[in-house]
């Protein structure tokens, strides 16, 4: 059974970098056939889908997010990461990390194991 | 890319029926067989319960069915229970095949 844990800062400054880290375990980040993402929730609001990568490096993001977000992957320690540059108050959230299956012609289908989340708060 | 509006909250009693909808365009929900739901009960987080707009992964009750047609899809749960009061979410493939949308989300209040 895969396990997906959210870590990283809890509070950031505004116009600062937002970092976290999904430690997976249970299986290998590189076996085929699932994307890794993050998914992003706002305080009391709905969810919001912020992006994902294979394990070979393709990324696919949320077009109003792209031009501040780098998510990458590191397969030596079963990890991927999230970047997301000049935040403001509007990126406090709980952020999740999650595995999602390919889907042929497409790339996810859906989201199948998730994180438990982690807050992240973007005050000064 | 909007989120797929559902309603903000339904409503039933122990044992009844209710359906959630989730309303999306052409672009997402009408043009692709990816819609999933997901189950959050408070400070938890989502639960996979329908992928690919009617499958269900292993372990979830079949008191959960789901459906689409045209760019409305379908959420239902027969038999409600307690434990199902929670928020409800839907989710489509959109636009260029490689964006996700969420629905707004649907309060579940087992009266």
């Amino acid at each position: 059974q895969v396990q997906l844990q959210e870590s990283g800062p809890g509070l950031v400054k505004p116009s600062q970098t937002l970092s976290l880290t999904c430690t997976v375990s249970g299986g290998s980040i590189t076996i085929g056939g699932y994307y890794w993402s993050y998914i992003r929730q706002h305080p009391g609001k709905g969810l919001e889908w912020i992006g994902h990568i294979y394990y070979t490096g393709s990324t696919y993001y949320n077009p109003s997010l792209k031009s501040r977000l780098t998510i990458s992957v590191d397969t030596s320690r079963n990890q991927y990461s999230l970047k997301l540059s000049s935040v403001t108050a509007a990126d406090t959230a709980i952020y999740y990390c999650a595995r999602a299956p390919r889907a042929v012609g497409i790339t996810i289908s859906h989201f199948d194991s998730w994180g438990q989340g982690t807050l992240v708060t973007v005050s000064s | 890319q909007s989120a797929l509006t559902q309603p903000a909250s339904v409503s039933g009693s122990p044992g009844q029926s209710i359906t959630i909808s989730c309303t999306g365009t052409s672009s997402d929900v009408g043009n692709y067989n990816l819609v999933s739901w997901y189950q959050q009960h408070p400070d938890k987080a989502p639960k996979l319960i329908i992928y690919e707009v009617n499958k269900r992964p292993s372990g979830v009750s079949n008191r959960f069915s789901a459906s689409k047609s045209g760019n409305t899809a379908s959420l239902t749960i027969s038999g409600l229970q307690a434990e199902d009061e929670a928020d409800y979410y839907c989710c489509s493939c959109a636009r260029s095949s490689s964006e996700y949308v969420f629905g707004t989300g649907t309060t579940v209040t087992v009266l």
